[in-house]
């Protein structure tokens, strides 16, 4: 089955570093790649929408220099967290779709990233 | 646009007893329905899909959910649950026709499973 490999799975930095989470495809090619961050006992909240080759779409209120989208193949997306705050201090997962003409073949999401700022 | 509702935050249950965790949706184009279980500090598990086809959906783990598309409901049951069910289980939804379609996910439901 498809297989979304996510890393790190926890990461602790300091604040005003930045941190890259990776998601990578292993098995099939993501045409669309969507990056959600997580709170404590809360729903999936999506940050923004990413199709290989082109610039990321954010969702309203997520800063797109902060949070740093890259596309650059159908089996690789990043989001680096740039300049962290505490607040920024979540679970962010990413999840990679398919979809070849009329099939659809769902969503794979990777296992999360624990970003704790210190 | 869609939007799923999850009518129960928390679900208890005892061990082995049957469960059903309820989901409404609203859209106004066809849409494809999912659910989803998420253990602590981990990713999203796919436990169903719903395409096309045959309303009733069955899933990994002996769940089961099935497309009502006049009441818009994709309710997710469970004859006999046992404990290593407890977890959060999400409702999703997408646009059918839309390459790329985002999912728009419910705010979860927390079933726990007591022995």
């Amino acid at each position: 089955g498809a297989v979304v490999s996510q890393h790190p799975s926890r990461v602790i930095c300091k604040s005003g570093t930045s941190v890259k989470i990776e998601c990578r495809s292993l098995d099939f090619q993501a045409t669309t790649m969507f990056w959600y961050r997580q709170f404590p006992k809360q729903s999936l909240m999506l940050m923004a929408t990413s199709n290989e080759g082109s610039k990321a779409t954010y969702e309203q209120g997520v800063e797109k220099d902060k949070f740093l989208i890259n596309h650059a193949s159908l089996t690789l997306s990043t989001l680096t967290v740039t300049s962290a705050h505490p607040e920024d201090s979540s679970f962010y997962i990413c999840s990679a779709s398919r979809r070849t003409g009329s099939v659809n073949y769902g969503y794979t999401f990777g296992s999360g990233t624990r970003l704790t700022v210190v | 646009a869609q939007s799923v509702t999850q009518l129960d935050s928390q679900v208890p249950v005892f061990e082995e007893a049957p469960v059903e965790l309820r989901c409404n949706y609203s859209s106004s184009v066809s849409v494809y329905l999912f659910w989803y279980v998420q253990y602590p500090n981990q990713g999203l598990q796919l436990l169903l899909k719903y395409l096309s086809g045959s309303t009733l959906v069955k899933g990994i783990n002996g769940f089961e959910a099935e497309f009502n598309k006049s009441q818009t409901s994709f309710h997710l049951r469970k004859p006999s649950v046992h404990i290593s069910d407890t977890a959060e289980y999400f409702c999703a939804v997408s646009e059918a026709e839309t390459s790329g379609s985002r999912l728009t996910f419910g705010e979860g439901t927390q079933l726990t499973v007591n022995p």
